[in-house]
């Protein structure tokens, strides 16, 4: 089973509209979740993450995400989105294996702001 | 402050041939790792180390060997390329691959080697 599905490849999305990329996770793995975002030829950087108490959670940008444990989601909500946020979001767990700590990624989410 | 540096960051072989992409930081991060992007499936681990001599494999290993020699450093090594291997090639680092209830596992990615296997 897949530690981490991402269930939109593409989400288009006018300027200013609100935009939701969702995500869910296996409950068989950690509950350790983690939103990354990859500009057009640029690497990967942190959006947010959630690792414990408030199950809604700020990031940078505007962004932010809520951790539901029932329905084993975390999915990331804008209200209003530029152009700039046109990128590849990737959402992300931590499964522990061997007792060590490794970061699975979901397939990713392309978010296309149109004007 | 360089963060992760990924050397090249274009390359193109010919099937069969052998390659290392480098990555060093220069943060002390003890935690390193090699991610493969494709398009439609994410990143996905190649290897990783927790510390200098030890590795270990990830998701998508086949193909490639690592080594941990220094804390700084993460090489990837590709004896004989082919053109499955085409992809762009993500180094990543934290400060340690436990202490998530820190952050201390927020990974730091260099910008990325791009890989064509002819």
């Amino acid at each position: 089973a897949q530690s981490v599905t991402q269930l939109d490849s593409q989400v288009p999305v006018f300027e200013e509209a609100p935009v939701e990329l969702r995500c869910n996770y296996s409950s068989s793995v950690s509950v350790y979740l983690f939103w990354y975002v990859q500009y057009p030829n640029q690497g990967l950087q942190l959006l947010l993450k959630y690792l414990s108490g408030s199950t809604l959670v700020k990031g940078i940008n505007g962004f932010e995400a809520e951790f539901n444990k029932s329905q084993t989601s975390f999915h990331l909500r804008k209200p209003s989105v530029h152009i700039s946020d046109t990128a590849e979001y990737f959402c992300a767990v931590i499964l522990v294996s061997g007792g060590y700590n490794k970061l699975i990624f979901g397939a990713g989410t392309r978010l296309a702001v149109h004007p | 402050n360089a963060g992760v540096t990924q050397t090249p960051k274009f390359q193109v072989l010919k099937t069969g041939q052998s390659m290392t992409l480098q990555c060093a930081q220069d943060m002390n991060h003890e935690y390193m790792s090699w991610y493969r992007q494709d398009p439609g499936m994410g990143l996905r681990l190649i290897h990783y180390s927790v510390g200098a001599g030890i590795t270990d494999q990830g998701e998508v290993p086949n193909g490639y060997n690592v080594s941990r020699s220094t804390t700084e450093d993460f090489p990837l090594r590709l004896l004989s390329a082919a053109p499955s291997q085409t992809s762009v090639y993500f180094c990543a680092s934290s400060l340690t691959s436990g202490g998530y209830r820190s952050g201390a596992n927020v990974l730091t990615f260099g910008a990325g080697s791009r890989l064509t296997v002819l």
